[in-house]
């Protein structure tokens, strides 16, 4: 069974600018959750989506942003990026909801705002 | 305050058994402990899930004692390969199922 691929794996953005990120969850699984991790603040969970609709929402800024599709790909969008958004950005699936669900993660994409 | 809290770093020798506790204050009675290993350039993976008491599996052994306001993972026999960062993390319900990590802690395994 493929594992959850993330894409792109590198991403190079200049301030004011926007962004997608792309997760591909493993087949059969629901639930997308995504995750900012900075050497500084760790791993931070940014929200979750499952059956297409956004479940829970962590502490982040309306410029994050995501969406789920009816495959359950997922998407998250980051606006008007400021140097403080340089990340890994994560995401997981599982089968159902979190938060007692067992996570698989994808290997990221890691965005430099310069 | 939802938080989890474990120690920034540790070292050990090859064959030795790692323990990292976790504090989880406010855990609620239904909330999970979950464990997840990250090595660089990887996504954390999953090591073990608790709720209480013991649990055991083919890699690590996770503890929870009583007041479950901490929990322990051991890793018996460690090998170098062990070398990663380890986080616990827990989903608070009583915070709208946040999930919050624990700050990572690192794990060097030494010959």
């Amino acid at each position: 069974k493929a594992g959850v691929t993330q894409t792109p794996r590198y991403l190079i953005k200049t301030r004011g600018q926007q962004v997608t990120l792309s997760c591909s969850p493993i087949s059969g699984h629901r639930s997308v959750s995504w995750y900012q991790q900075t050497p500084g603040q760790g791993l931070q969970f940014l929200f979750e989506y499952f059956s297409e609709t956004q479940r829970n929402k962590g502490n982040f800024p309306g410029r994050f942003s995501g969406r789920q599709f009816s495959n359950s790909r997922s998407e998250m969008n980051v606006s008007t990026l400021e140097l403080g958004d340089s990340a890994l950005y994560l995401c997981a699936s599982s089968l159902t909801r979190v938060p007692n669900e067992k996570l698989f993660f994808g290997s990221g994409t890691q965005l430099s705002v310069l | 305050l939802a938080k989890t809290t474990q120690p920034i770093s540790m070292d050990s020798y090859e064959g030795q058994e790692v323990n990292i506790t976790c504090s989880h204050n406010n855990i609620a009675t239904n909330d999970y402990i979950t464990w997840y290993q990250q090595f660089p350039s990887q996504g954390p993976r999953f090591i073990i899930q608790g709720y209480k008491t013991k649990v055991t599996n083919e890699v690590a052994s996770l503890f929870i004692p009583a007041d479950r306001k901490s929990s322990t993972l051991s890793l018996p026999r460690v090998s170098l390969s062990d070398t990663a960062v380890y986080y616990c993390l827990v989903g608070f319900k009583a915070a709208g199922n946040k999930l919050t990590f624990g700050g990572g802690t690192r794990v060097l395994v030494k010959p």
